[in-house]
């Protein structure tokens, strides 16, 4: 089963405002990355994160690799309906090269 | 094709009955992973293969599952004498690097078998 705690499970947001999401594991990855998934498609890599404190931008989306190793963030600034879909992180292990992926955030833009 | 392609999209099997999947990867790809997703949750790794080579089973749920790339390239994930809870979207992803070191290296993904077992 899963191994990464993401919340929120859902969202449901007004046009133009900023979105947050996290997720959380206890133990260490050496690897962050954020993925968004439209109905019917596979994921799309978004962010990619391999340095702990990492803070990378990609235009509207920011994410950060937590300082512990355990953690990750993404921020969504002025959200627009587009941005609307499923929001995963997931985290790869020092040895190997498997994903392991988040429960994902559901996304919801009202305009 | 510039993707990774899968098929069939859709598959209805009778519950008892052998499906199997087909990743085409992107064309010199090394590295090819499957995941299954069930409905409301995030891919769970299946298998990874290194060119020809089945380099980690370890997400294998059971001796049904078997996923072969034979040359390399295609690669073929077989499911025996389906179940009910075999039912999820099945992805493949491929990679040029073995390893992912920065955004571009990372693997790219399909765009899924939706697997129905009745």
């Amino acid at each position: 089963g899963q191994q990464l705690n993401q919340s929120p499970q859902s969202m449901f947001i007004q046009e133009g405002e900023d979105v947050s999401m996290n997720c959380t594991s206890s133990s260490i990855f050496n690897t962050w990355l954020w993925y968004k998934q439209d109905p019917g498609e596979g994921p799309v890599l978004l962010i990619a994160l391999y340095k702990a404190g990492e803070l990378t931008s990609n235009g509207r989306l920011t994410a950060q690799f937590g300082i512990t190793r355990k953690d990750s963030f993404l921020n969504i600034s002025a959200s627009i309906p587009s941005d609307v879909g499923i929001y995963f992180c997931a985290g790869r292990r020092e040895y190997g090269n498997k994903l392991v992926f988040g429960a994902g955030t559901i996304l919801r833009v009202k305009s | 094709g510039a993707g990774v392609s899968q098929s069939p999209r859709y598959k209805v099997a009778k519950r008892g009955q052998d499906v199997a999947l087909r990743c085409d990867p992107i064309s010199g790809h090394v590295s090819l992973f499957w995941y299954q997703q069930a409905l409301g949750q995030g891919p769970e790794f299946l298998t990874y293969f290194q060119n020809e080579a089945q380099l980690d089973k370890s997400g294998l749920p059971s001796d049904r599952f078997f996923a072969e790339r034979p040359e390399g390239s295609v690669s073929t994930l077989k499911i025996q004498r389906t179940q009910q809870e075999d039912s999820a979207v099945y992805l493949c992803a491929s990679s040029l690097f073995i390893m992912g070191t920065a955004k571009n290296t990372e693997a790219f993904f399909g765009q899924g078998t939706r697997l129905t077992v009745v």
